[in-house]
């Protein structure tokens, strides 16, 4: 059984530019989330869709979204690059709330 | 508030001693979910257990033990004869029922360095 992917693994972008990131969901699995990780903020939510419906969002500015198409997969993009945006971006996915929640092995994402 | 307090930020050991790794949280839900994710150099957070609030039964899978208090809100974690290839950041995290049962809220982590 495949488990969470995502894509890129790795990126560097300039500040002020764009950038979208891929979620593939263990089969099976409707909830997709997305986690912020840095040195110095730790794990943080950022949101959570089931069934391409946005259920909940962490604190993070407008800049931050998200979506998720009917085959489950999800994207999450970040506009106007800052260099506070660089961190390690995880996904997770789990069959229903608050299910045993698999992680991918991130994005790691650099802005200069 | 924080929600997951793991208050070891760092443990050193040699191999084949048991390590233990202290979880507290908080909340006012009555039904919960705990959980505990290893964190190896590669960056995937690895799942290791989900508990819910209801279950306080102790579990032990291989050489990993959960002891879950509920009197004093605490869910540790130990390793038994720890070996090299535990060396990671090991994360406890809550999920909470109601409106934020769909985010988890992660504690700082602990690094665990075994050393041979």
């Amino acid at each position: 059984k495949a488990g969470v992917t995502q894509t890129p693994r790795y990126l560097i972008k300039t500040r002020g530019q764009q950038v979208t990131l891929s979620c593939s969901p263990i089969s099976g699995h409707r909830s997709v989330s997305w986690y912020q990780q840095t040195p110095g903020q730790g794990l943080q939510f950022l949101f959570e869709y089931f069934s391409e419906t946005q259920r909940n969002k962490g604190n993070f500015p407008g800049r931050f979204s998200g979506r998720q198409f009917s085959n489950s997969r999800s994207e999450m993009n970040v506009s106007t690059l800052e260099l506070g945006d660089s961190a390690l971006y995880l996904c997770a996915s789990s069959i229903d709330r608050a299910g045993d929640a698999f992680f991918g092995q991130g994005t790691r994402l650099t802005v200069v | 508030a924080q929600k997951v307090t793991q208050a070891q930020t760092e443990i050193s050991v040699v191999e084949k001693e048991d390590v233990t790794l202290d979880c507290v949280y908080e909340t006012r839900d009555t039904t919960y979910y705990l959980f505990w994710y290893k964190q190896p150099p590669s960056g995937e957070l690895v799942f290791l257990i989900r508990r819910n609030s209801f279950d306080e039964q102790n579990e032990i899978s291989g050489r990993y033990s959960w002891n879950f208090q509920k009197s004093t809100s605490s869910f540790n974690f130990t390793i038994t004869a720890s070996q090299v290839v535990d060396s990671a950041v090991y994360f406890c995290a809550l999920s909470e029922a109601g409106i934020n049962d769909y985010k988890l809220s992660f504690g700082a982590g602990t690094t665990v360095t075994v050393r041979a």
